[in-house]
């Protein structure tokens, strides 16, 4: 999966908690995003960055922050998570203009009862 | 109304059929449009990309857009078991400042099974 890892790939939580998604790439790219995967939705996106510190709201941003505090990781949290917010989690990255190609990570699934 | 539709199928198939998918879409500043490849449980992978109207081939994929009619097409000539999988559609504007920053806009996605 071309150097990209998300941590936990896997996650139960409770309606109201805090979760944090962690999206790691070895891969030196400028560009990463974190997209949600939803039944008859397609891949929609969440949040994306152009650089470390530089952050933008994508299509379905309410009720997720990001940060990117290093090139490697882009973390996605969930401030109060909602039952609407169960779905796939997926990180993707690029670096070659005009980054139509991203490279995607494997997957967080989570689910919030 | 979502800004780039797609049947999510499914669609199954016989092998060696060929198998068309297209997608819609209404966005005019849409330049690039892509398909990816969802293999189950895995990420999606680009399969192929054509910026602005006109025809790609590669191998036993081709890739059309008619961006008069806003509409793309993804063929896959000789189908095999192992092209079972979701394809999904994804387009990009330009903005006028020459960056889009990579945001995709994506379809459904359409189910394919090809059996042999």
């Amino acid at each position: 999966d071309a150097g990209i890892t998300q941590s936990p790939r896997h996650k139960v939580t409770e309606t109201g908690t805090p979760v944090t998604l962690r999206c790691h790439q070895t891969e030196n790219h400028r560009y990463m995003y974190w997209y949600r995967q939803d039944p008859g939705h397609g891949l929609r996106l969440i949040h994306y960055s152009y650089g470390v510190k530089d952050t933008d709201k994508g299509e379905v941003s309410d009720g997720y922050s990001v940060s990117r505090s290093k090139t490697e990781d882009f973390l996605l949290t969930l401030e109060s998570a909602t039952s609407s917010q169960t779905s796939v989690y997926f990180c993707a990255i690029s670096d070659t203009w005009p980054l139509y190609e991203q490279y995607f990570g494997p997957g967080t699934r989570l689910t919030v009862t | 109304q979502k800004e780039v539709e797609q049947d999510p199928g499914p669609l199954s198939v016989p092998e060696g059929a060929i198998v068309s998918l297209n997608c819609t879409y209404s966005n005019s500043a849409f330049q690039y449009f892509m398909w990816y490849r969802q293999y189950s449980r895995k990420g999606p992978e680009l399969l192929m990309y054509t910026y602005s109207s006109g025809n790609k081939e590669d191998g036993r994929f081709t890739a059309q857009v008619d961006k008069s009619s806003k509409y793309i097409s993804l063929f896959i000539r000789d189908s095999q078991p192992s092209d079972s999988a979701t394809y999904l559609c994804a387009m990009s504007e330009v903005s006028a400042g020459g960056t889009s920053y990579g945001k995709l806009t994506f379809g459904q996605g359409t189910i394919l099974t090809v059996h042999p």
